[in-house]
């Protein structure tokens, strides 16, 4: 099946600094990338949805310039986390839309913000 | 039995029982639903999905029920191995994939 990979999988961070998460489609072409937060024992939420070459599109709630979303082609999508803080500290699952409709998930990205 | 934890409700069976997991979902429009496992430490993994149009849909050992009427999905799981014990999410589609709650799976010998 398709294949989506996310890098690093692990991250440690200093308050304050900004933290960024690649989300790539490796053998398909994704026009649309979600990019979703899950906290311990918790569901996966929506934080925004990006489309190749357009601004994302975020959920109620998410600051769109703490968490910046760059969807440059149609394989890569990134997650920035600005000046990021422990309450940051979250596992971040990407995802990735084919033609076909077809979503697939990446592995997750554990950030602990110190 | 079920218990409620402190965000995952959690089923315990026994290794060979038939597992059912419920969810309920909310928007009356979404046009297609999709079972995930979730193992701990990985992204959701794919099980089976069912289309708004139908009731049943069957897959290897794995069988998802959709009443629209009440607004309810469930997963069966025959023969529960101990490798089926994950975090398994229901989702639905409309426009966007929203993930409801998750029901943690506990298998024992």
């Amino acid at each position: 099946g398709a294949v989506v990979s996310q890098h690093p999988s692990r991250v440690i961070c200093k308050s304050g600094t900004s933290v960024k998460i690649e989300c790539r489609s490796l053998d398909f072409q994704a026009t649309t990338m979600f990019w979703y937060r899950q906290f311990p024992k918790q569901s996966l939420m929506l934080m925004a949805t990006s489309n190749e070459g357009s601004k994302a599109t975020y959920e109620q709630g998410v600051e769109k310039d703490k968490f910046l979303i760059n969807h440059a082609s149609l394989t890569l999508s990134t997650l920035t986390v600005t000046s990021a803080h422990p309450e940051d500290s979250s596992f971040y699952i990407c995802s990735a839309k084919s033609r076909l409709e077809t979503q697939y998930f990446g592995p997750g990205t554990r950030l602990l913000v110190l | 039995g079920e218990s409620v934890g402190l965000h995952l409700p959690t089923l315990s069976v026994q290794e060979g029982d038939n597992s059912i997991i419920n969810c309920a979902y909310s928007n009356s429009a979404s046009d297609y639903f999709i079972w995930y496992k979730q193992e701990s430490g990985k992204g959701p993994q794919f099980i089976i999905d069912i289309r708004s149009n139908m009731d049943k849909r069957q897959g290897q050992r794995v069988t998802v029920l959709l009443n629209k009427t009440v607004k309810h999905l469930s997963l069966q799981i025959a023969a529960t191995q101990p490798g089926d014990s994950a975090v398994y999410f229901c989702a639905e589609v409309y426009n966007k994939l929203i993930f409801g709650a998750g029901t943690r799976l506990a298998v024992h010998p």
